[in-house]
């Protein structure tokens, strides 16, 4: 499967600033997918990456607080926007590819542990 | 009802003894069930797929599927203390963007030395 690794691994920011999470990938791979997970929670979809094209975000997401880019087959970025504590939580981004790997999964980074004081 | 429900944790069983852990969903056009691993601290990882209906033996874990009553079981045999961690099952979405996987609370599971 593919190695996938984020940028940074882990932070502490301020109320009411920006912090920009990239996620590269080894391999071209179809789908990207960012996601949450808050404290002794399960995983909440945000949203899926497009490539060339505008993310597909889940309900409870907005592009305004969460834009995403995606400009080829190996990078994505997540902007988490005007910080507050309540975005505290791991930030995770993960692949699916049709071509290689278990049909259907995907991979996970190691994720971005985020702190909003 | 939750599109994906797993019994609630915590689950304790000691070591050598047979971890079993459940799931149900509620999407019937679901085609695809995974078993994902992840250790405090760590991001999930793939440790089982299944898609027909039966079981799926991998070493000492089995992944059952019965899409009649739509559950999806993990049985962890010779639990071992590696074994601790919290097991995630997921389904892919039946309608929309089938790649996109739906996912369990979690059960947190402890085998005891």
């Amino acid at each position: 499967s593919a190695v996938i690794s984020q940028k940074p691994s882990r932070d502490i920011c301020q109320r009411g600033t920006s912090l920009t999470i990239q996620c590269q990938v080894d391999s071209q791979v179809t789908m990207m997918f960012w996601y949450r997970q808050q404290p002794g929670q399960s995983l909440t979809l945000i949203a899926t990456a497009n490539q060339g094209s505008e993310a597909t975000y889940e309900s409870g997401f907005v592009i305004d607080k969460f834009p995403i880019s995606r400009p080829n087959l190996t990078f994505s970025t997540l902007t988490v926007s005007n910080m507050s504590p309540e975005d505290s939580s791991i930030y995770l981004c993960s692949v699916s590819d049709g071509t290689s790997g278990v049909r259907g999964a995907q991979y996970f980074g190691p994720g971005t542990r985020l702190l909003v004081l | 009802q939750k599109e994906v429900e797993q019994n609630s944790g915590p689950l304790s069983v000691p070591e050598g003894a047979i971890a079993s852990l459940n799931c149900t969903y509620s999407d019937r056009v679901s085609q695809s069930f995974f078993w994902y691993r992840q250790y405090s601290g760590k991001s999930p990882e793939l440790i089982m797929s299944i898609y027909s209906n039966g079981d799926k033996e991998d070493g000492r874990f089995t992944a059952q599927l019965n899409k009649a009553s739509q559950y999806v079981s993990l049985l962890i045999r010779d639990s071992q203390p590696s074994d601790s961690a919290t097991y995630l099952c997921a389904v892919n979405r039946g309608t929309g963007s089938a790649r996109q996987l739906t996912f369990g609370s979690g059960t947190q599971l402890t085998v005891l030395p």
